[in-house]
């Protein structure tokens, strides 16, 4: 069974400053990933996902992925956060026709 | 906004209830997932629905159950609730039944049980 680790619980950074969540997830098959966000009082939405090709995915509101393989890892980069972007972050896999697991999120606060 | 409609978006219950919630997928979706979420953890899913059959199921005893209908949305049934039932349900539907598409999600429905 996949699992997905989320390495922080809590970020806090200032507007301007970059962004790295940590996702690791643990199959040693072929998986497809996911990042979602959880903006304030609003429903999860997809932010971006891989499924095969280049590791360097690009999302929506400038956001990033990259998968590397050899390191079981699909962390979440941006340049240069802004308020707006304060939400909880979700990592998530499956495999195949399976189910998506998820992390446990990474809770994101932007200050200015 | 999603078009993922769901109801109640909170009940509170006792220990020993039964719950029932609601979804309304987005129009042309035929699959719908059923999550939990506690709090400060990530969603579990819990199964869904394809063609009015499930079609997959998570580990959650036989108390958690669910319908869909004909136009495709769905019910979660939960019996006998317990404490740790406290959770946001979200409802997630998709145009595929493969699981490698995009998820739409609900708001979430908050039971409390007391």
């Amino acid at each position: 069974a996949q699992s997905v680790s989320q390495h922080n619980h809590h970020v806090i950074l200032s507007e301007a400053a970059s962004l790295e969540l940590g996702c690791n997830y643990s199959y040693g098959g072929t998986v497809n990933l996911f990042w979602y966000v959880q903006y304030p009082g609003q429903h999860l939405q997809l932010l971006l996902k891989y499924f095969s090709g280049d590791p360097l995915v690009k999302g929506i509101k400038g956001f990033e992925a990259e998968f590397i393989k050899s390191k079981f890892s699909f962390n979440l980069r941006k340049p240069s956060v802004q308020w707006s972007d304060t939400a909880e972050y979700f990592c998530a896999v499956n495999a195949g026709n399976t189910p998506l697991v998820f992390g446990k999120g990474t809770r994101l606060s932007v200050i200015a | 906004e999603t078009g993922v409609t769901q109801s109640p978006t909170h009940l509170i219950k006792t220990r020993g209830q039964q719950v029932t919630l609601r979804c309304s997928s987005q129009s042309g979706h035929n699959t719908v997932s059923w999550y939990q979420q506690a709090l400060g953890q990530g969603p579990q899913f819990i199964f869904q629905y394809y063609r009015e059959e499930e079609n997959g199921r998570g580990n959650f005893p036989p108390r958690f159950s669910g319908l869909q209908f004909p136009n495709y949305s769905s019910e979660l049934n939960v019996n006998a609730l317990e404490l740790d039932d406290s959770a946001l349900y979200l409802c997630a539907s998709s145009f595929t039944v493969a699981n490698t598409g995009e998820l739409f999600f609900g708001e979430g429905s908050r039971l409390t049980v007391l």
